[in-house]
This record gives structure tokens, sequence and C-alpha cells, in this order.
């Protein structure tokens, strides 16, 4: 089966950095994904790992262990308009995306 | 980018009818497509695999016969809500995935409310 944890909510400072974890356990493994997605409106890609290590795409990186079935999201000089909930998804052999629950993220000034 | 669209974004509705909302990949073509439905400060809950030229595969727990789907081409697959209940009221969203595990997009959704 698939098992998908990460924090529900979570509250950040302007400017600051934060880390959002997942932690996954599933039965076929073909990659994480992280996803935005605003209240209201549907997910937008951040980002996809399928090797372990850090993907870093300007503000926005993700680090992926499989051996560990651990990833994380970190944004860097966060904005107001990155409050919102970040949606962690795993693909498996059949390439369908499994999410977890959302974390949501409030930035305050 | 990929654009996916939805049709209609917001459906209001009396209990009993049939609904159809259509997702179609605009500038690519989507040999599989997914249908979601998400309940409020709720994740994703995947509904169904959406084949062209096959039938759909659903998820445990979601009822084929209420949730009819359709994947006539490789650019629009319709999902029809059949006999909605105010329970069927949600947020449906697609997503069609086109060549590789990272190219999949996701359509702006389609808001039901079932009276």
């Amino acid at each position: 089966g698939q098992n998908i944890d990460q924090p529900t909510e979570m509250t950040a400072t302007e400017g600051a950095i934060v880390q959002i974890n997942c932690t996954y356990q599933t039965s076929g493994f073909n990659g994480l994904f992280w996803y935005q997605q605003h209240a209201g409106e549907a997910p937008t890609f951040l980002s996809y790992n399928v090797l372990d290590g850090l993907e870093e795409k300007g503000r926005f990186s993700s680090f992926l262990s499989r051996s560990k079935g651990y990833s994380y999201l970190l944004l860097k000089e966060l904005q107001m308009k990155d409050s919102a909930s970040y949606l962690c998804a795993t693909s498996n052999g059949y390439n369908k995306l499994i999410f977890g629950a959302g974390t949501r993220l409030a930035v305050h000034p | 980018g990929a654009v996916v669209s939805q049709h209609p974004s917001w459906v209001i509705c009396k209990s009993g009818t049939s609904v159809k909302i259509e997702c179609r990949s605009l500038d690519f073509q989507a040999t599989t497509m997914f249908w979601y439905r998400q309940f409020p400060k709720q994740s994703l809950m995947l509904m169904a695999t959406s084949n062209e030229g096959s039938k759909a595969t659903y998820e445990q727990g979601v009822e084929k016969d209420k949730f009819l789907i359709n994947h006539a081409s490789l650019t629009l697959s319709t999902l029809t809500v059949t006999s909605a209940h105010p329970e069927d009221s949600s947020f449906y969203i697609c997503s069609a995935r086109g060549q590789g595990p990272q190219t999949q997009y996701f359509g702006p959704g389609t808001r039901l409310l079932v009276l």
C-alpha cells in the first residue's frame, strides 16, 4: 500500500527559510513530486526527484533519500505569495500520483 | 508550456441529475488522464485512471457506475457524475500525462455543488 506523511500546518516569517518534510512508504517507486496549491485552485508542479540528493530550482529546492523514504521541500526568501498548501506525492510503477494530505503554509509579515 | 483545460469550471445542479465534466489537453497528446476529487482542506484523492481507447481503471472504493469515464481521444477525457447527490459536491480535478513521469499537468478544476 501507500502511505505519505507530512505536517498539517506550518507558519513562517516573510524572508525566512522553511523546510517541509515528507515521509513515504510505497509499493513501487517511480519518483517523488512536490506541488503547490493555492486555495480553490489546481496544483502546480514544483519539483520531481527520482534519484537521491538535492535538486535546486530558484528559491525552491527538493531533497530525496530513497533508502529512508524521506523528502523535503525547502523554500528560501519566503514571500507572502508562498502561503499555500504544499503537496508531496509519489509516483508508483504505473505512474499514478498518490498525494499526501498536504501542508498548509502560512507566511506572516 | 502544456495546458490542460476543464469545462465547466463551476456547476450547480439538482440532486438526481447527471453532470458531465470535460478535460482537454490543448497542446499535447495525453495517453493517460487522471481524475481526482478533493474535499475542503483535504488532499487530492485519485478516483480513476483514464487511458485513450480503453476502459478506465478505478481506485478502490470508487463506484464505476456512478462516475463514468470516457477517454475518446488523445486530447479529451470526460467524467460523468450520474444521479448526483449532495455528498458528491466536491472539487474535481483532472490531469493529463504526456511522455515521461514528470509530464503530468493539472487542469484548473471543476467545482460541483449538488443541491
